[in-house]
């Protein structure tokens, strides 16, 4: 089974703290993703990277960056933590291809709480 | 630039009983896939059912099928028999190729009432 793993679910930061969301999939995927979802918005794509080192702009990037140094693994960085950046943050991956109907794989979600 | 919208914010729907939750989409690339996702109240997202732009019938999978009409941009998701466990949020996306992220709705929360 595809397994994408994200390190904390459950996180409380200081306003103006550098955080770390680490995320780790296990199925040598190209593509990895960072969303954000908040209630009433959905989804939004937050940095997405289809290849180690290379990464693209979503919707909302600001204030956010990636690490992308190993295929396994995606990082989301919050330089410098703000309250409106409490949300739940998800990851997922899945194979690049000529096809959109590969399934993407979600991660269990990281609940981050900004004080 | 693709858009999903899901009209529905909220829905009740009695148990053993069917429900429509609706999702239209934009696009004007010809090939795309159209996806739903299952959200219980733990945050995980859970993949229900997959529709090919070029598919010709309606994709099943057990109580879930996605009327599809292509025509109208609609991919509506119908979930026969509904039971207690299948109150959640459920999310419509879309993606138009391999290399490209979902895009998301923002979601309808369905209610199933005893």
């Amino acid at each position: 089974d595809v397994k994408v793993t994200q390190s904390s679910r459950y996180l409380v930061k200081r306003t103006g703290e550098k955080v770390f969301l680490e995320c780790v999939q296990d199925m040598d995927h190209e593509n990895m993703f960072w969303y954000r979802q908040d209630p009433g918005l959905g989804l939004r794509l937050i940095y997405f990277s289809y290849d180690v080192k290379m990464k693209e702009k979503g919707d909302i990037p600001e204030g956010y960056s990636v690490s992308r140094e190993k295929k396994e693994r995606f990082s989301l960085i919050l330089e410098s933590a703000s309250t409106n950046q409490t949300s739940m943050y998800l990851c997922a991956s899945s194979l690049p291809s000529g096809f959109a109907g590969n399934t993407i794989y979600f991660g269990e979600g990281s609940w981050l709480t900004v004080v | 630039a693709q858009k999903i919208t899901q009209t529905q914010p909220g829905m009740f729907v009695q148990e053993k009983e069917a429900v429509t939750l609706d999702c239209t989409y934009d696009t004007s690339d010809p090939s795309y896939g159209l996806f739903w996702y299952k959200q219980p109240s733990s945050g995980e997202m859970i993949f229900l059912i997959y529709q090919g732009s070029y598919d010709q019938q309606n994709a099943t999978e057990g109580r879930y099928s996605l009327n599809f009409q292509k025509a109208r941009k609609s991919a509506n998701l119908v979930i026969s028999a509904s039971q207690l466990g299948d109150s959640a949020m459920y999310f419509c996306a879309m993606r138009v190729s391999g290399n490209t992220p979902l895009v998301f709705g923002k979601g309808t929360r369905l209610s199933v009432i005893a």
